[in-house]
């Protein structure tokens, strides 16, 4: 049983540019959130997806987008990038609609902004 | 407002010796309470959690926590600890349906001596 995938593992981009990360979520679920961890820092929240369309969303810029597809996989957009968009970016999944449901984070997208 | 308070960046203990992390929360509704671990370059494992009930709830690798709802706090215990256990602690609180947006504290180092 897969758990949640994540790719790339590590990317390396130049302020200004503009990158996409994919997440796979556990078998079985169906919602998606992206959280922001910088380093030495407890993850932030981004933003949620379910059914295709975003449903809650944390303190961060309309550079931050998304994307989730009928297969329930997801995208993170960041557009403009910033020196300080550099963190371990996590997906998590988990089920929507069901109380008491645990989230399960991937091993996250570290990405260099310079 | 809510938020997570873990006082303590980092801890050494030597190993053998028992272990407390401390997590204070602050959450307007009845708040779901996660520990997670991760160790270096990797994602968040989730130790336990606690919804409703027993106020004690163990996890996996021998840890458990207790909830104190008059001290708005989720400490998290083990009795003997292992060079295995050296990593970064999180305690998070969410809501009850779907935990997806939750609140994380600045983490806990844990190192541990031989």
């Amino acid at each position: 049983d897969a758990g949640v995938t994540q790719s790339p593992t590590h990317l390396i981009k130049t302020r200004g540019q503009q990158v996409t990360l994919r997440c796979s979520p556990k078998s079985g679920h169906d919602t998606v959130s992206w959280y922001q961890q910088a380093l030495g820092q407890g993850p932030q929240f981004i933003f949620q997806y379910y059914e295709e369309e975003e449903r809650q969303r944390g303190n961060f810029p309309d550079r931050f987008s998304g994307h989730q597809f009928p297969n329930y996989s997801s995208e993170l957009n960041v557009n403009a990038l910033l020196l300080g968009d550099s963190a371990l970016y996590l997906c998590a999944s988990g089920l929507g609609q069901v109380n008491n449901s645990p989230l399960h984070f991937g091993n996250g997208t570290r990405l260099t902004v310079t | 407002a809510q938020s997570v308070t873990q006082p303590d960046i980092h801890i050494t203990v030597s190993e053998g010796a028992s272990l407390e992390l401390r997590c204070n929360y602050s959450y307007g509704a009845t708040p779901y309470l996660f520990w997670y671990v991760q160790s270096p370059g990797q994602g968040l494992q989730l130790l336990l959690k606690y919804f409703s009930g027993d106020t004690l709830v163990q996890g996996i690798k021998g840890f458990e926590a207790e909830f104190k709802r008059s001290q708005s706090s989720f400490n998290l215990r083990k009795p003997s600890v292992h060079w295995s256990d050296a990593a970064e602690y999180f305690c998070a609180v969410g809501p009850l349906q779907g935990a997806q947006k939750l609140v994380f504290g600045q983490g806990t180092r844990l190192t541990i001596n031989p």
